[in-house]
């Protein structure tokens, strides 16, 4: 049973573009919901994350939006950039996080020049 | 800081073969975690450590055994390994919801 649905799986905007990519969730118990940027050959590295107290949260060009009663969240990738080009994963965990992450599985993103 | 690492960074082993892999965090944090990653299926829990001496299944344990002797050392073993166990394994630690990954150990398994 996927606990987290991430869509799309692979993803082409232009440079200077919107980027958006979608996940949602089955377990209301999930508390805390991250989103982790990958790039070939490396591990995942944290981007941004949020709390379903806050249904918005900036840093910089990226955005999480998120819909408690959906059980939806997003991230938003503002004037997107060729340094963009990754792999995203959504996550979500509960209880303080020592259980681990479960991890949506992924969307390939290809910012073209 | 190092961070997380993992030994080795790349292994092939042939069916039913052994091995172990390490990972080390330098972050004093409590808790570690074995993931494995495979193509279009994100990455999965496989065994974490909330502490030292202490172990928990994740969502796909078997195959695999794990040990937290000390704090800063997470050590995943395959006792005889199957094509299947292909992956990319990553180790990561954390002192809460922030997880933080190693580079990542690539594992063939002919």
């Amino acid at each position: 049973q996927q606990q987290v649905k991430q869509s799309p799986q692979s993803l082409i905007v232009q440079k200077g573009g919107i980027s958006i990519i979608n996940c949602a969730y089955e377990n209301t118990a999930f508390d805390y919901f991250p989103w982790y940027q990958q790039f070939p050959g490396k591990g995942p590295a944290l981007l941004i994350a949020i709390r379903p107290d806050v249904s918005e949260k900036k840093e910089g060009r990226f955005t999480i939006s998120f819909n408690k009663s959906a059980k939806q969240f997003s991230l938003h990738i503002m004037d997107s950039q060729p340094g963009d080009s990754a792999t995203y994963f959504c996550a979500a965990t509960s209880g303080g996080g020592a259980d681990g992450l479960t991890f949506g599985k992924g969307t390939h993103l290809i910012i073209q020049p | 800081n190092a961070g997380v690492t993992q030994t080795p960074k790349f292994r092939v082993l042939k069916t039913g073969q052994s091995m172990t892999l390490l990972c080390a965090q330098d972050m004093n944090h409590e808790y570690m975690y074995w993931y494995r990653q495979d193509p279009g299926m994100g990455l999965r829990l496989i065994h974490y450590s909330v502490g030292e001496g202490t172990t928990a299944k994740g969502e796909v344990p078997d195959g695999y055994n794990v040990s937290r002797l000390k704090k800063q050392n997470f050590l995943l073993g395959l006792e005889s390994a199957a094509p299947s166990q292909t992956s990319v394994y990553f180790c990561a630690s954390s002192y809460g919801v922030e997880q933080y990954f190693g580079p990542g150990t690539r594992l063939t398994v002919t």
